[in-house]
């Protein structure tokens, strides 16, 4: 059974720091692209990275190029989320999610979320 | 970016059918895919490459469209089908719909 398990989350002030994790497990984790999408409360879905089954390839929403940093360690079958100089508008659900490229691209499987609140 | 426009709300009776419409802003080909979300829960794959029923999921959804025009059906619909279903296009990076909150009657 595949399962994306999120951890890393929590109430941080504007400008601070935060790292997402996403435990995988169920499926061959190096042979997958992987990504996180957020969701604002009571909003929409929103793309935010994707990193290829390799780690070569690293691609990111406008809104968070340069400060964001998607990751993984395929020994450790892990996804990670660095965020940098937090917004208020980055509070939202984040969401790990592996990605399949057909089609050009969709998730078939997504974590249960983590909570990020950035408030002072 | 590719803007997916969707119907906010749609009310059903359990046993009708159900059309859920999405449109692009620009031809997404059959970059299209539909998800469910229940309130407190992840989303949920139902539909990939605009027809293709993803596995597990029930045969009583289905997805149509190409280009700019994308329809998910449900048919018959359940009262377990009250959720909020999101389109989702992959043509230009990855964008959503704002989701279609289907209730029963």
């Amino acid at each position: 059974e595949v399962q994306l398990v999120e951890s890393g989350g929590g109430l941080v002030q504007p400008g601070r720091s935060l790292k997402l994790s996403c435990a995988a497990s169920g499926f061959t984790f190096s042979n997958y692209g992987m990504a996180w999408v957020r969701q604002a409360p009571t909003k929409g879905l929103e793309w935010v990275a994707t990193i290829s089954y390799d780690g070569s390839s690293t691609y990111y929403r406008d809104s968070v190029k340069g400060r964001f940093t998607i990751s993984r360690d395929n020994a450790k079958s892990t996804l990670y989320l660095q965020m940098d100089s937090l917004r208020s508008e980055d509070t939202a659900t984040y969401y790990c999610a592996r990605q399949r490229a057909l089609y050009g691209g969709y998730f078939d499987y997504w974590g249960q979320g983590v909570m990020v609140t950035v408030s002072s | 970016d590719t803007v997916l426009t969707q119907s906010p709300a749609l009310a059903v009776s359990p046993g009708e059918r159900v059309t859920i419409s999405c449109r692009a802003s620009e031809s997404v080909s059959t970059g299209m895919h539909w998800y469910q979300q229940k309130p407190g829960q992840q989303p949920k794959l139902l539909i990939y490459g605009a027809s293709n029923l993803e596995s597990g999921v029930p045969a009583r959804f289905s997805g149509s469209g190409s280009g700019t025009d994308f329809t998910l059906t449900i048919d018959p619909v359940e009262a377990d089908d009250t959720a909020t279903y999101f389109c989702q296009q992959s043509w230009n990076e990855y964008t959503f719909g704002a989701g279609t909150k289907l209730e029963l009657k």
